[in-house]
């Protein structure tokens, strides 16, 4: 079975451009998370969905970053324009059954704005 | 104050140790809590999820206690194959949204031979 698919694996990117990031979830999984990973921060929760709908964006860290999910299969997390402290690994995960369940870890973007 | 608190470690053992790691929350109404294991430039991995009766899985156990807010993590006898960060999550659950997830910065294991 697929996992959850991310794309692009890499994005290297100048400060100031648009990035696109783009996760497609577990058919079926209702749930789908947005995270992002430094070295000094660790694993924050920057937003997730339910059934489409996003229920929690506090972990957005500013008017720069946007997500949609336009349907059940696929998401976007937009950052526009971005800067060198938006470089991170960016993690999709979707679960069935929320927060209580088990989250599946797409295996991430690598983003790095010069 | 973090929500969630762990030893980043390095613990560095031997092949066949113990090895025993603590988070602490800083939520009373927490209401789930989960261990996930995550190599070197991968993505995490649920490991096991922790429930108030504590629970076992193999060489894993994991342990809950409520009234001081951790959560532990023993492996016995470990594997070369076990060296991997271990992030400690907490859901906290707030009004009457689905809650919200905490991730801990990991303990950061070595297994050697």
């Amino acid at each position: 079975d697929a996992g959850v698919i991310q794309s692009p694996r890499h994005e290297v990117t100048e400060m100031g451009q648009e990035v696109t990031l783009r996760c497609k979830p577990i058919s079926g999984h209702d749930y789908l998370f947005w995270y992002r990973q430094t070295m000094m921060r660790g694993l924050e929760l920057l937003i997730y969905f339910n059934n489409n709908v996003p229920i929690d964006d506090s972990g957005m860290p500013e008017d720069r970053f946007s997500a949609k999910m336009p349907n059940a299969s696929f998401s976007t997390l937009k950052i526009q324009p971005s800067e060198p402290r938006d470089s991170a690994v960016y993690f999709c995960a979707s679960s069935h059954g929320g927060l209580s369940d088990t989250q599946y870890f797409g295996p991430g973007t690598r983003l790095t704005v010069l | 104050r973090k929500e969630v608190e762990q030893d980043p470690g390095p613990f560095n053992v031997p092949e066949g140790a113990t090895v025993a790691f603590n988070c602490t929350y800083s939520n009373s109404a927490s209401q789930s809590f989960f261990w996930y294991r995550q190599d070197c430039r991968k993505e995490p991995k649920l490991l096991m999820s922790v429930y108030s009766s504590g629970n076992e899985d193999g060489r894993f156990t994991a342990q809950l206690n409520r009234a001081s807010q951790y959560i532990s993590l023993l492996i016995r006898d470990s594997k070369l194959s076990d060296s991997a960060t271990y992030l400690c999550v907490v859901n906290k659950e707030r009004g009457s949204t689905l809650g919200r997830l905490y991730f801990g910065r990991g303990t950061q294991l070595t297994v050697w031979p």
